[in-house]
């Protein structure tokens, strides 16, 4: 199947700073990458999804402002967490997608201290 | 509203025995479903889909099988292995213009015991 990385894979930061996240897709070209949150044993929930050149389409009660997404190119997106906080902390996926299927990256894990 | 609904929960078999995990959506919009497996601190990767115009695929030991009519569908594990242990995640989506945005189901955490 197609490879998506995501980068990194594990990162802690101090409350207040700005995380980013790397998603790439290898070897295609997503015309749409979504990114998702997941806390532990439950399921994927979506955040946003985002479509290259344009801006990103966020899901009801996901803070825009807080969550910036940008898809500069039909093989990268990246997602920043602004200003984190503890409540922050969790495991994010993204996924890129070509018209027929949609791939995951490895996930992030985001620890705020 | 949740629109794909995943049982059960958990599920515990023995090595060997068949694994059944079960889906039902809603939208009748959706025209592809594919499943995940996902072990623990990794993302989900495919394992396999769907569409609505064939009522079963099998891949392997790996076997979708589809009712339209009721709006569900099953992943069959035949001869499950120890390896198999992670947890599944159903899912439906619209082949909307440039992109697969998924709907998930709740998961289940297969183990399988030796």
């Amino acid at each position: 199947g197609a490879v998506v990385s995501q980068h990194p894979s594990r990162v802690i930061c101090k409350s207040g700073t700005s995380v980013k996240i790397e998603c790439r897709s290898l070897d295609f070209q997503a015309t749409t990458m979504f990114w998702y949150r997941q806390f532990p044993k439950q399921s994927l929930m979506l955040m946003a999804t985002s479509n290259e050149g344009s801006k990103a389409t966020y899901e009801q009660g996901v803070e825009k402002d807080k969550f910036l997404i940008n898809h500069a190119s039909l093989t990268l997106s990246t997602l920043t967490v602004t200003s984190a906080h503890p409540e922050d902390s969790s495991f994010y996926i993204c996924s890129a997608s070509d018209r027929t299927q949609a791939f995951f990256g490895q996930g992030t894990r985001l620890t705020v201290v | 509203q949740q629109q794909v609904k995943q049982s059960p929960q958990s599920l515990i078999v023995q090595k060997g025995g068949i694994s059944i995990i079960n889906c039902a959506y809603e939208n009748t919009a959706f025209d592809y479903f594919p499943w995940y497996q996902q072990f623990p601190g990794k993302g989900p990767a495919l394992l396999i889909a769907i569409r609505p115009d064939v009522s079963e695929k099998k891949e392997g030991r790996f076997t979708i099988s589809f009712n339209k009519s009721a709006k569900q569908f099953s992943l069959h594990i035949m001869d499950s292995q120890p390896g198999d242990s992670a947890t599944y995640f159903c899912a439906a989506s619209m082949r909307t213009g440039g992109g697969n945005k998924l709907t998930f189901g709740t998961g289940t955490q297969l183990k399988v015991e030796l």
